[in-house]
């Protein structure tokens, strides 16, 4: 079956960091990217950056820059996300997305979503 | 605030069909492809409509999607109460270069 799972939900304290896998299962990631999404409860959908699973390139939202990693292993066809520096606006859930590669960055848009990282920060 | 502008909310009765707009400018919609998602409360996005207006494998085609200039509709007719969602568009920003989200509509099919 073809899907992107993820890990499971998270509870953090202001300050601390948390790493989010997505496993690819049923295919391959060599020719997708992973975008990762986060949507704060309530709120839409906010896009956070994405990792070219071949090179291991990345590019962040300025947003998140310095605060966000993204990396990917083929070996296990698994790609994860830290955040460091949580804060309580950092509470949100988090999904792992494919994207296949082309010259046109998103022509053929996010056609599928892990099933989301509950991720909250609290004291 | 999003990047793409969209209504938040709009209702219609079964059988009936309505369109969801979705604003940008020349660094996003004008300069890009558009994508639509749907999301049903408590799962995650699903994609509807990839460059501008194709349905992935499985969507109906009661599912449309259109774009002109700046701006972007996604229709969709012959509605049913489980196509009660939350829709957003999405798209590539050229200037911010990276993805960007409309903040939703959410549908109600009264």
């Amino acid at each position: 079956q073809v899907q992107l799972v993820q890990s499971g939900a998270e509870v953090r304290k202001p300050g601390a960091s948390v790493t989010v896998s997505c496993e690819a299962s049923g295919f391959t990631l060599n020719i997708y990217n992973i975008h990762w999404v986060r949507q704060a409860p309530g709120q839409g959908l906010e896009w956070m950056g994405w990792i070219d699973t071949m090179t291991d390139a990345t590019h962040y939202q300025q947003k998140f820059q310095g605060r966000v990693t993204m990396t990917a292993d083929r070996s296990i066809s698994r790609a994860s996300l830290e955040v460091t520096g949580l804060t309580s606006d950092d509470t949100a859930v988090y999904y792992c997305a494919r994207v296949e590669v082309t010259a046109i960055p998103l022509i053929l848009g996010m056609d599928l979503w892990g099933q989301g990282t509950p991720v909250s920060v609290s004291s | 605030q999003s990047v793409l502008t969209q209504p938040p909310s709009i209702s219609a009765a079964p059988g009936q069909k309505v369109t969801v707009a979705c604003s940008g400018s020349s660094t996003n919609i004008g300069n890009s492809y558009v994508s639509w998602y749907q999301q049903v409360p408590g799962t995650a996005p699903k994609l509807l409509i990839y460059d501008d207006d194709k349905r992935p494998p499985g969507i109906p085609d009661r599912f449309s999607g259109s774009k002109s200039g700046t701006s972007a509709t996604l229709g969709i007719t012959g509605l049913q109460t489980g196509d009660e969602a939350d829709y957003y568009c999405g798209t590539w920003d050229t200037s911010l270069n990276g993805a960007v989200f409309g903040g939703g509509t959410q549908l109600t099919v009264l």
